[in-house]
């Protein structure tokens, strides 16, 4: 596999369930990042980790919970979440210390909370 | 802080006609500028980015774009469009000292015609 996975492609979940969005990035980077895209609206960054460190969090509700082991995995943990989380999950990463560098996008998980 | 604003959430060009599309940012320190294309289901991929060096940038697929700093803006084109440009388009600002925040437009999604 090259460049940003994310698993799975497409998720219909309930508002009690609790389920986990994957991400995994080949480039040898040191940051990954989550991004939420819901219809007319910008990318809204919700999360940042650098060097496995959290260092953003937008102010994103506590019925998103990430996680990242080690540089190369991302998860995003979702319990108990509403109708209007439904969206399109992007997952990025980038290699810090360059300046703002380019950062490679996952081909994202399709959310849809019944 | 930064801004970006993309003018015109639709664009429909014909096939070999020339693309234009519009961005304007705001941004306290000097800006990092990026274009990024998103085809249906999948992730963005960049197409070009502008980080201080030549003021006319040029990107995969035939795209170009020149960075005004007295316009405030980044618009991107391509002399003649192909079918397989029909895509959204994102502008994204990024302050030189601020990596990993990217600040993403609205969007443009292009329509090219026969």
């Amino acid at each position: 596999e090259t460049g940003v996975t994310q698993t799975p492609r497409h998720l219909v979940m309930g508002m009690t369930n609790k389920k986990s969005l994957k991400c995994e990035q080949h480039l040898g980077h040191n940051a990954m990042y989550w991004y939420k895209q819901s219809a007319k609206k910008p990318l809204e960054l919700m999360f940042v980790y650098s060097l496995e460190e959290r260092v953003e969090n937008n102010s994103v509700p506590s019925r998103f919970s990430p996680e990242c082991p080690n540089s190369s995995h991302l998860f995003l943990h979702l319990h108990t979440l509403q109708p209007e989380d439904s969206a399109l999950y992007l997952c990025a990463s980038s290699q810090e210390g360059r300046g703002p560098d380019t950062q490679y996008f996952g081909p994202g998980t399709r959310l849809t909370v019944l | 802080a930064q801004s970006v604003t993309q003018l015109g959430s639709h664009v429909s060009v014909s096939e070999g006609a020339l693309v234009l599309l519009r961005c304007n940012y705001s941004s306290s320190v000097p800006p990092y500028l990026f274009w990024y294309v998103q085809y249906p289901n999948q992730g963005l991929q960049l197409l070009l980015k502008y980080t201080s060096a030549a003021t006319l940038v040029k990107g995969i697929n035939g795209f170009e774009a020149e960075f005004k700093k007295s316009e405030t803006s980044f618009h991107l084109t391509k002399p003649s469009a192909h079918m397989s440009d029909a895509a959204e388009y994102f502008c994204a600002v990024s302050a030189a000292d601020s990596w990993g925040k990217l600040q993403f437009g609205a969007g443009t999604q292009v329509v090219v015609t026969p």
